[in-house]
């Protein structure tokens, strides 16, 4: 079973901070994606990072995939109330045989901006 | 664009009763899947569907059924609701079985009492 540690799981910070929230596993993941989740919505897609090493930037968010595609991290620049919400994030491992592409969740990371 | 829809949004259940949590989807994807989200346990796959007409089991598949007649719905049936069933669940659906980008619905909470 491959299992995803992602930390902190809690994390309140003012406005303006910047952060880094992490997601580690002891698996090589064939993708790993970045989700943001609301209050009382679905998760919804942010990023997906495929090659080790690789860095996607999505205005102030910075996704990055370690070298060996077992971690992940997240870094928010200059954080907005706007931001607030649940962070989770996603090891995706490709599968033969005609079986579904694997997603493992982490437990996510609940983050409040506080103005 | 509606993406996936999710009905209803919330329900509350007596233990024993059967409930069925519908989801309909119009991207013509083929893949779909149900997750239940519990707090301090994350999102957990029940069952997922490769294409109408097949169904698997997920990680957490006991006490749930699923059916996938055609492409767009994606019915989930609780036989006989227990406490512990009590969440709120996901329906989501990717292109094919073989792409990693899952679309998420807003979600069905759920409390069995």
């Amino acid at each position: 079973t491959q299992l995803l540690e992602q930390s902190p799981q809690f994390l309140s910070i003012q406005e303006g901070e910047n952060l880094t929230v992490y997601c580690n596993s002891s698996s090589v993941f064939s993708s790993l994606q970045w989700y943001r989740q609301e209050p009382g919505e679905g998760p919804v897609l942010l990023v997906t990072v495929v090659t080790g090493g690789e860095v996607k930037k999505l205005k102030r968010l910075t996704f990055q995939f370690g070298d060996a595609r077992k971690d992940s991290s997240l870094h928010i620049t200059a954080a907005q109330p706007g931001d607030t919400c649940l962070y989770l994030c996603a090891g995706g491992v490709a599968r033969g045989g005609g079986s579904n592409y694997k997603l493992t969740f982490g437990k996510g990371t609940l983050l409040t901006v506080n103005p | 664009i509606a993406g996936i829809t999710q009905a209803p949004t919330s329900q509350i259940l007596a233990a024993g009763r059967r409930m069925t949590l519908r989801c309909t989807q119009d991207m013509r994807h083929n893949a779909m899947y149900w997750y239940r989200q519990d707090l301090g346990l994350g999102l957990r796959l029940i069952h997922y569907s490769n294409t109408a007409g097949t169904t698997g089991k997920g990680e957490v598949p006991d006490g749930y059924s699923v059916s996938r007649a055609n492409t767009d719905d994606f019915p989930l049936t609780l036989a006989s609701a227990v406490p512990s069933q009590t969440s709120v669940y996901f329906c989501a659906s990717s292109e094919s079985w073989v792409t990693d980008t899952q679309y998420f619905g807003p979600g069905t909470r759920l409390t069995v009492l």
